[in-house]
């Protein structure tokens, strides 16, 4: 079973500072997955990534496969980016089943 | 566009009840899975179905049955219920031919059912 382990587990922030939530995972992957949970409980897809780095908008995601880490960045962090940030792996024999980390929840304060 | 659609939002139910989460999606997706969240948890797999007629255990299948008649919809079952499966309820899809390569893989999520057994 491939471990995920996310750090920090919390995070307090003031708006407009920069972000970075860690993952580091155990086993080879095929995909890593960055989701958001929001306070109402609603979870969304923020990135997938298997090599590099992927920007959206204020988020960044980076992965280094030999290194066996990603990290996520958010830039100019605002109050309604609080949410808790989930990190998921995909396994590379174990189909699209996704085993996920137990999150990191961020509070951006004005 | 719905997305993922699960029923009921809550529920509470006594122990050894039975009741049945509903869960459809309305985007083609061949792959459907329930997860459960438990507090300071990370979620975990309980059933999927990589289409209709076929499904297979994930990590925490005990207590929990499930059916994939059609590509739609794929309803969680809970027979008797314990206290153990209090837990948040996620049912998510991907997964379809018809889009490209790399959104593939990409899950959406239901709103979860949040479910208590006193």
């Amino acid at each position: 079973k491939n471990e995920v382990e996310q750090s920090p587990q919390n995070l307090t922030a003031q708006e407009g500072e920069f972000i970075t939530i860690n993952c580091s995972y155990s086993v080879g992957i095929s995909a890593l997955h960055w989701l958001q949970q929001h306070p109402g409980g609603g979870i969304v897809s923020l990135f997938m990534l298997s090599s590099g780095k992927k920007k959206h908008g204020r988020l960044i995601a980076t992965i280094n496969i030999q290194e066996k880490h990603s990290s996520l960045h958010i830039t100019a962090s605002h109050p309604r980016d609080s949410a808790v940030y989930i990190c998921a792996v995909r396994g590379l024999n174990s189909g699209y089943a996704l085993n996920f980390g137990k999150g990191t929840s961020l509070l951006v304060t004005p | 566009n719905a997305g993922v659609t699960q029923t009921p939002k809550f529920r509470i139910l006594k122990i050894g009840q039975s009741m049945t989460l509903q869960c459809t999606q309305d985007m083609n997706h061949n792959y459907m899975y329930w997860y459960r969240q438990d507090p300071g948890m990370g979620l975990k797999l309980i059933y999927y179905s990589v289409g209709a007629g076929i499904t297979d255990k994930g990590e925490v299948p005990n207590g929990y049955n499930v059916s994939r008649s059609t590509t739609e919809d794929f309803p969680l079952r809970l027979e008797l219920a314990a206290p153990s499966q209090t837990s948040v309820y996620f049912c998510a899809s991907s997964y379809s031919r018809d889009r490209p390569t790399l959104a593939k893989n990409i899950q959406y999520f239901g709103a979860g059912t949040r479910l208590s057994v006193l």
